[in-house]
């Protein structure tokens, strides 16, 4: 089972929408990062959460992590067709050796003109 | 700074081949590691390591070896490849694995095995 939950796993919006992307975690989150991947490149860092009711913005994407629930959610305000691409989750799970990276699935964003 | 390099690119093996991912990074990072990503199944850890000449396993570590000879340079080595290992692979690095923090990703390699 995935230790990152992500919803939904695809979302097709028209440009100017707001949008909402979810990411829970069936383990304590130690610190939560959202990534962006455009279709055939790398991964792309766009926040980093630590501290439970922090809340980070850039641009038009806005990031909260709400420890208590070890949920964060990713959110879009009028979006544009350079929003486009999968949107990942990850979280610092604490092992014996340190802590270890695990994603969720990945949200597919379409954003039409 | 390149960050972090990975080739080749592309790949398509045939079954039973064995080649070599190559990964490198020029910022003095500590830990690195690799993940294949494929479809519905978000990315998943193969293998990592903590530091030159220390390496261990992730969630997905058959059919692959690492090893860890210099800070820089991490290969993936596929020893037999099989259909199932079609996938897109990253290799990431960061100065830590005492987290939280930001991970360095690869370009990607996309390998295909018929």
């Amino acid at each position: 089972s995935q230790e990152l939950e992500q919803s939904p796993q695809s979302l097709i919006v028209q440009e100017g929408k707001n949008l909402t992307i979810n990411c829970t975690s069936s383990k304590t989150l130690y610190g939560l990062y959202w990534y962006k991947q455009k279709y055939g490149e790398g991964l792309i860092f766009l926040m980093m959460l630590q501290k439970g009711g922090e809340e980070k913005s850039h641009e038009k994407i806005t990031a909260k992590l709400d420890e208590k629930k070890q949920q964060s959610s990713l959110h879009i305000t009028a979006s544009q067709p350079s929003h486009a691409g999968i949107y990942l989750c990850g979280a610092d799970i604490q092992t014996t050796s340190g802590s270890r990276l695990t994603f969720g699935e990945g949200t597919q964003l379409t954003v039409n003109p | 700074n390149a960050g972090v390099t990975q080739t080749p690119k592309f790949q398509v093996l045939k079954t039973g081949q064995s080649m070599t991912l190559q990964c490198a990074q020029d910022m003095n990072h500590e830990y690195m590691s690799w993940y294949r990503q494929d479809p519905g199944m978000g990315l998943r850890l193969i293998h990592y390591s903590v530091g030159a000449g220390i390496t261990d396993q992730g969630e997905v570590p058959n059919g692959y070896n690492v090893s860890r000879s210099t800070t820089e340079d991490f290969p993936l080595r596929l020893l037999s490849a099989a259909p199932s290992q079609t996938s897109v692979y990253f290799c990431a690095s960061s100065y830590s694995n005492i987290g939280p923090i930001e991970q360095y990703f690869g370009p990607g390699t996309r390998l295909t095995v018929t």
